[in-house]
């Protein structure tokens, strides 16, 4: 069964680097997501990304955060100037489109330290 | 704004025990995922809802549109369904995203 792939699986940076998560979409799905849960929260969304461009935002997702589709398979995360509330579980999902179900990555774990 | 709540954030019962997980959601969605996140953190989806009801082997989920309420259910448990169970509102416009509920966290004690 087709899998989403996020790399790496656990990441800790110092505070006010800059971290980049990658994920790699099931290749024939047309939406991708990053979602963000901290330790003992609920999943929170952070921004969906459709045609090469993002559809939607949350209010988490400000100037600190921005998101790429570098080639034709990775989607990547990028975070500067980490501070130690990004610590967090992320999660990157993707979806076919409108009325499909989603395929979750497995998260990667940050912390910031 | 889509708020979605579960009932109970934790439950504990015994091998065997017929479990019900409750979600309520307040706004109009077009679907309603469950969702188990287990230990290590990953997500996998259990079912995807609209309307009436679906079972997966001893999973069933069913949902009512009209009183925006929607049921996860475990017949005949064991301790590896221990996990967190999380449902999570679909306004179905694609970008939108899901919006989860805080999850439950389900113990089933051998």
């Amino acid at each position: 069964e087709p899998e989403v792939t996020q790399t790496p699986s656990h990441q800790v940076t110092q505070m006010g680097q800059e971290v980049i998560l990658r994920c790699v979409p099931i290749s024939n799905h047309l939406y991708f997501y990053w979602y963000r849960q901290i330790l003992g929260q609920k999943v929170e969304f952070l921004v969906s990304f459709y045609n090469n461009e993002i559809s939607e935002k949350s209010e988490i997702f400000d100037d600190q955060f921005s998101v790429e589709r570098p080639d034709g398979s990775n989607f990547t995360l990028k975070i500067r100037s980490t501070k130690l509330e990004d610590s967090a579980m992320y999660f990157c999902a993707s979806s076919p489109g409108p009325g499909y179900g989603y395929t979750f990555g497995s998260g990667t774990r940050l912390t910031v330290v | 704004k889509n708020e979605v709540e579960q009932s109970p954030q934790n439950l504990t019962a015994q091998e065997g025990e017929f479990i019900t997980i409750n979600c309520s959601y307040s706004v109009g969605i077009s679907a309603l995922h469950w969702l188990q996140q287990h230990p290590g953190g990953g997500i996998v989806s259990l079912f995807m809802l609209s309307s009436g009801k679906k079972k997966h082997g001893r999973l069933i989920a069913t949902i009512n549109i009209q009183e925006k309420h929607s049921s996860l259910h475990i017949t005949a448990s064991h301790p590896r369904d221990s996990a967190v169970y999380i449902c999570a509102a679909d306004l179905g416009g694609g970008a939108d995203g899901l919006t989860f509920g805080k999850g439950t966290h389900l113990i089933i004690q051998p």
